[in-house]
């Protein structure tokens, strides 16, 4: 079975501070990986994603994250953050050939604060 | 094209009592998929539907069902509600069969049993 750990359950950052948001997974199969973003009162949004290829998938509003299959990892990054990027940040996985039947395995998230 | 709807955002029931939550999905979505999210548990799979066929179940008691409408509208429902099963409940829409799990997030509606 697929399971997700977020290292950091919170991460203060000062604005135009870099981040790093860890994400490591467990699984014997191979996984597809995925990075979603929720904000106060809203739904969840994808912010990036890996199926395959290149370990340095670039997502939206800056970020971006590395697969790492050796350290099955998965780790968030931007260079520099702003206030509106505070809210709490998911890790999912899903297993290849069973991700088409819905089954996301979520992290249990990480709040990014960001301070002025 | 208008994102995954749910209704209503806020319920308050009384333990014992059911309660039907609906979602709307992205225009041509046909997989509808159930979350719910509290925070002891966090984010947890409940079911998945394509096409009114229940694909795939998570770990919940039969309380727990749903269902999805020809138009690709879907319902949960749980019966004899439990003061554990407040929560934030959240559907997700995807456009068919053989996409690789990009989901889609609605709102959430937001259930609180007293």
């Amino acid at each position: 079975a697929q399971s997700v750990t977020q290292l950091d359950s919170q991460v203060p950052v000062f604005e135009e501070a870099p981040v790093e948001l860890r994400c490591n997974y467990s699984s014997s199969v191979s996984v597809y990986l995925f990075w979603y973003v929720q904000y106060p009162n809203q739904g969840l949004q994808l912010l990036l994603k890996y199926l395959s290829g290149s370990t340095l998938v670039k997502g939206i509003n800056g970020f971006e994250a590395e697969f790492n299959k050796s350290q099955t990892s998965f780790h968030l990054r931007k260079p520099s953050v702003h206030i509106s990027d505070t809210a709490e940040y998911f890790c999912a996985v899903c297993r290849t050939g069973y991700c088409n039947t819905g089954k996301l395995i979520f992290g249990q998230g990480t709040t990014l604060q960001v301070k002025p | 094209k208008a994102g995954v709807t749910q209704t209503p955002r806020y319920l308050i029931k009384t333990r014992g009592q059911q309660v039907t939550l609906s979602c709307s999905p992205i225009s041509g979505h046909r997989s509808v998929s159930w979350y719910q999210q509290t925070p002891g548990q966090g984010l947890q799979f409940l079911f998945e539907y394509f096409s009114e066929t229940q694909r795939n179940k998570g770990n919940f008691p039969g309380r727990f069902s749903g269902r999805q409408f020809s138009n690709s509208r879907s319902e949960m429902n749980v019966s004899t509600l439990e003061l554990g099963d407040s929560a934030l409940y959240l559907c997700a829409s995807r456009p068919g069969a053989a996409d690789p799990g990009e989901q889609y997030f609605g709102p959430g509606t937001r259930l609180t049993v007293t």
